[in-house]
């Protein structure tokens, strides 16, 4: 299996413009996580899916983002208008479903907005 | 609620010396616990975890955790760190009622000096 792919690895863009990250989850699993990382705030649950139904949004920073997973191999994150303040690094994670389960991460989307 | 304390934001140990990245938490019902470490420009990647059975956890790397019921921890060790286990280490824990989310500690950084 190619675990978690996410993509683009590296997406430089303006202020104002809309950007889209996107995942393939572990073909089987039925949970997918998105999630943001930066210095200042660590590891942050923005939001999750479970049956490709989203089940906590709670994360998600503001109107500006949004999430979809049409089908169980592929989720998106839309920022929109995109702010320098969104810079960040942003994994997907899939899991199966079950509590003793982990989840795998993908390698990450490093953004920048300028 | 359910949380997850690093209480150490850095640890440095010398090289071939024993390490422990601290990590406590908080869960109602019986916990599942993970260990995760992140590279520099890479994803999270699963070390080891505890579901039930023996408190002695081994993993990946030559690491290992002990569950403390009692103390309700979960401390990463390894008997002899080498350069390379320099990295970021992120405990992490879910309920046994909940098939959900992974709630993350805040991370550890672990600094091997040779």
């Amino acid at each position: 299996d190619a675990g978690v792919i996410q993509s683009p690895r590296h997406e430089v863009t303006e202020m104002g413009q809309e950007v889209t990250l996107r995942c393939k989850p572990i073909s089987g699993h039925n949970s997918l996580f998105w999630y943001r990382q930066t210095m200042m705030r660590g590891l942050e649950l923005l939001i999750y899916f479970n049956n490709n139904v989203p089940i906590d949004d709670s994360g998600m920073p503001e109107d500006r983002f949004s999430a979809k997973m049409p089908n169980a191999s592929f989720s998106t994150l839309k920022i929109q208008p995109s702010e320098p303040r969104d810079s960040a690094v942003y994994f997907c994670a899939s899991s199966s479903a079950g509590a003793s389960y982990g989840y795998t991460f993908g390698s990450g989307t490093r953004l920048t907005v300028v | 609620a359910q949380s997850v304390a690093q209480p150490e934001d850095q640890v440095n140990v010398a090289e071939g010396n024993p390490l422990t990245v601290k990590c406590t938490y908080s869960v109602s019902g019986n916990p599942y616990l993970f260990w995760y470490v992140q590279y520099p420009n890479r994803g999270l990647q699963f070390l080891l975890k505890y579901i039930t059975g023996d408190n002695l956890v081994k993993g990946s790397y030559g690491f290992e955790a002990e569950f403390n019921k009692s103390q309700t921890s979960f401390h990463l060790k390894k008997p002899s760190a080498l350069v390379s286990d320099s990295a970021l280490y992120f405990c992490a824990v879910k309920g046994s009622s909940n098939t959900g989310k992974l709630i993350f500690g805040q991370g550890t950084t672990l600094q091997v000096k040779p």
